[in-house]
């Protein structure tokens, strides 16, 4: 079984800190993308990475980074964490190749930013 | 307006009868993606059409691709209670290989 984790469910931050959102996934996968879910907008692509130490930007990037030292890990930083970042976070895996393969997605961190 | 825009946008019915989603996007696509979604959970894929692909089934789901006019179905028949969820279709762009979702239907049945 394909398994995604995100390191928190819930997380309560205030604003100027710095986030971390960790994801872990374990089938080996090359892919590995960053979505934030806000009501009416859908998923929103922030970053996504295609092997280790890769990255590139999705179409929200601004205000985040992402760190991939590891294959199965990709990371979703916050450098000073505002109200308007308030929102479902969604990591995903997918295996290598042009897009014909499902994604895998974790179960979402729901981050407020007080 | 977005990539992989369904339709309509929350749609309520009686167990046992039909929904259908639609969605419409605009760029030219290596295949076509359903996904689930229960509150506040992550997305589970459900079916995946090829852009050589017009219809394909899964159990009670049915999805049609129409590559002419950039849309795409989703049937639910003799719809459960448990079918209760939100429903995004995700376009995977022919030049890239990431995806781009719509904002989703509400499917509502009602018991």
């Amino acid at each position: 079984d394909v398994k995604v984790t995100q390191s928190s469910r819930y997380l309560v931050k205030r604003t100027g800190e710095k986030v971390f959102l960790e994801c872990v996934q374990d089938m080996d996968h090359e892919n590995m993308f960053w979505y934030r879910q806000d009501p009416g907008l859908g998923l929103r692509l922030i970053y996504f990475s295609y092997d280790v130490k890769m990255k590139e930007k999705g179409d929200i990037p601004e205000g985040y980074s992402v760190s991939r030292e590891k294959k199965e890990r990709f990371s979703l930083i916050l450098e000073s964490a505002s109200t308007n970042q308030t929102s479902m976070y969604l990591c995903a895996s997918r295996p290598g190749g042009q897009g014909g393969h499902e994604q895998f997605f974790g179960p979402g961190t729901r981050l407020t930013v007080l | 307006s977005q990539q992989g825009e369904e339709d309509p946008q929350a749609l309520s019915i009686q167990e046992g009868e039909n929904a259908t989603m639609n969605c419409s996007y605009k760029t030219s696509i290596n295949n076509l993606q359903w996904y689930r979604q229960n509150s506040g959970r992550g997305l589970v894929h459900l079916i995946l059409i090829r852009s050589n692909e017009r219809e394909k089934h899964s159990g009670r789901l049915r999805v049609t691709l129409d590559t002419s006019k950039k849309s795409s179905s989703l049937l639910i028949t003799a719809s459960r209670a448990a079918d209760t969820a939100s429903y995004f279709c995700a376009t995977i762009n022919t030049n890239a290989g990431k995806s781009t979702f719509g904002d989703g239907t509400t499917l509502t049945v009602k018991p």
